[in-house]
Parts: structure tokens; C-alpha cells; sequence
């Protein structure tokens, strides 16, 4: 089973606020996402790195900023939070493989900003 | 550009019923493809994946076959049970450059008693 953690699981905060939701893997995976999940349920790719120092901004344009300075740790950032982020942020890895590696998922962060 | 297409939900089952949940792609070159499930309050699980033409991937009687010749990739399970209550994602993962999964937009399956 995947060990992949997010925190907080769920996270309410006032607009303008600075936020930063943790991800972390046990797994020694290079690869790493951020996804946004809409309350329609669409997957959105937001950010991605392929190991330590990598970022790379994904197909839908966030305000959010993401760092990679350890393999297990890629957390995201708002500078300052607005209802508009209101959404499912989902984090996973992958192995950097030559081969197809499935993604694996940690539960997520409802985030809600009032 | 590559996508994934989705019947819409929510699909509404009785115990035991049969399921299908269509799933068709657009993308250049050989894609793999994968069905995600995602339970209440979780993160999205892998449920099964083909990675070429007429590959079968199976799991927990689930089924699903790449079909080259019709783009598809429908998920398939002879008799669902209340706990396969969940979102599935079709999915396409693109294999150039960074190898970046793009996702359906989730059908929503209700199986009731």
C-alpha cells in the first residue's frame, strides 16, 4: 500500500490568510503532483517535479507555489488565500521509471477559504 | 490534445446489477490506460491499468480491455455491492517528457441494497 500523507485533511481559513498544505512520501518516489479536484469532481494538474529542485507548473494555472528541496516533501503554498481556492487538493508520486508507474494518491486537503 | 471522455453519472445500481462505465481517449501514440476509484473522504486509488492494445487489467472483479480500434477502455463488473459505492476515473497517461496522467471527469456510482 502507498504511503503518501497530506496535512491537514481539512482546513478552513479566512481570506488573505498565508497557507501551506504538507505532502510527504515514504515511498523514495522522484516524481510528485498536485492536483485540484473541483466540487464537479475534475482532476486539474497544478504543479509536478521530477525530484529535488524540480517544479514545474502543470495545465491549469494556479496561484499556488510549490518546493521540492527534499525527495519525500513537496509542499504547496498560497501567499494569500481567497474563496476563489476553495477546492480538494490532492498530492501523489510516482517512480521515475522507464516503465509505466502508476500514481499514487494521499487522501487529500478540503480547503475552504471564507 | 490528449483527453479522456466520460459517461456521465451518477450511475444507480441495485445490488448485484451489472456495471458498465464507458470510457473513450484521444491521444497520439500508445497511451497507458488506468481506472481510478475514489471512496468518500479519500484520495484516488488505483484499480486497474492496461498499457497496450488488447491488454485486460482486472482487480477486484473489475474488468476493463484496451481497445485500440474503438479508443476505449470501459470499465466493466458482473455484480457491483454497496461498498463500490465511489467516483471511477478513466485515465490516460502520456508518455512523453514527463509521463503526466490526464483523468475523465469521475462518474459517480450509487449502488443501493
Amino acid at each position: 500500500e502507498a504511503d503518501i500523507y497530506q496535512t491537514p485533511r481539512y482546513l478552513v481559513i479566512g481570506t488573505g490568510k498565508k497557507i501551506t498544505l504538507e505532502c510527504s512520501q515514504t515511498m523514495g518516489h522522484d516524481k510528485m503532483y498536485w492536483y485540484q479536484q473541483d466540487p464537479g469532481m475534475e482532476l486539474h494538474l497544478i504543479h509536478y517535479s521530477y525530484g529535488v529542485n524540480s517544479t514545474e507548473k502543470g495545465d491549469l494555472s494556479s496561484e499556488s507555489t510549490v518546493s521540492r528541496i527534499r525527495t519525500e516533501h513537496f509542499p504547496l503554498t498560497l501567499e494569500s488565500a481567497r474563496p476563489s481556492h476553495t477546492s480538494q487538493y490532492l498530492c501523489a508520486s510516482s517512480e521515475r521509471t522507464g516503465h509505466v508507474s502508476p500514481l499514487h494518491f494521499g487522501n487529500g486537503t478540503r480547503l475552504t477559504v471564507t | 490534445g490528449d483527453s479522456v471522455t466520460q459517461m456521465e453519472g451518477p450511475v444507480t445500481l441495485s445490488e448485484e446489477a451489472f456495471l458498465t462505465i464507458n470510457c473513450t481517449y484521444t491521444a497520439t501514440g500508445y497511451p497507458s490506460l488506468f481506472w481510478y476509484v475514489q471512496y468518500p473522504g479519500e484520495g484516488l486509488q488505483l484499480l486497474l491499468k492496461a498499457t497496450k492494445a488488447d491488454d485486460k487489467g482486472s482487480n477486484k472483479g473489475f474488468e476493463a480491455t484496451y481497445r485500440k480500434e474503438t479508443t476505449s477502455f470501459h470499465l466493466e463488473k458482473g455484480s457491483v455491492q454497496v461498498s463500490d459505492s465511489a467516483v471511477y476515473f478513466c485515465a490516460l497517461l502520456v508518455n512523453t517528457g514527463f509521463q503526466k496522467l490526464v483523468f475523465g471527469t469521475g462518474t459517480r456510482l450509487l449502488v443501493s441494497p
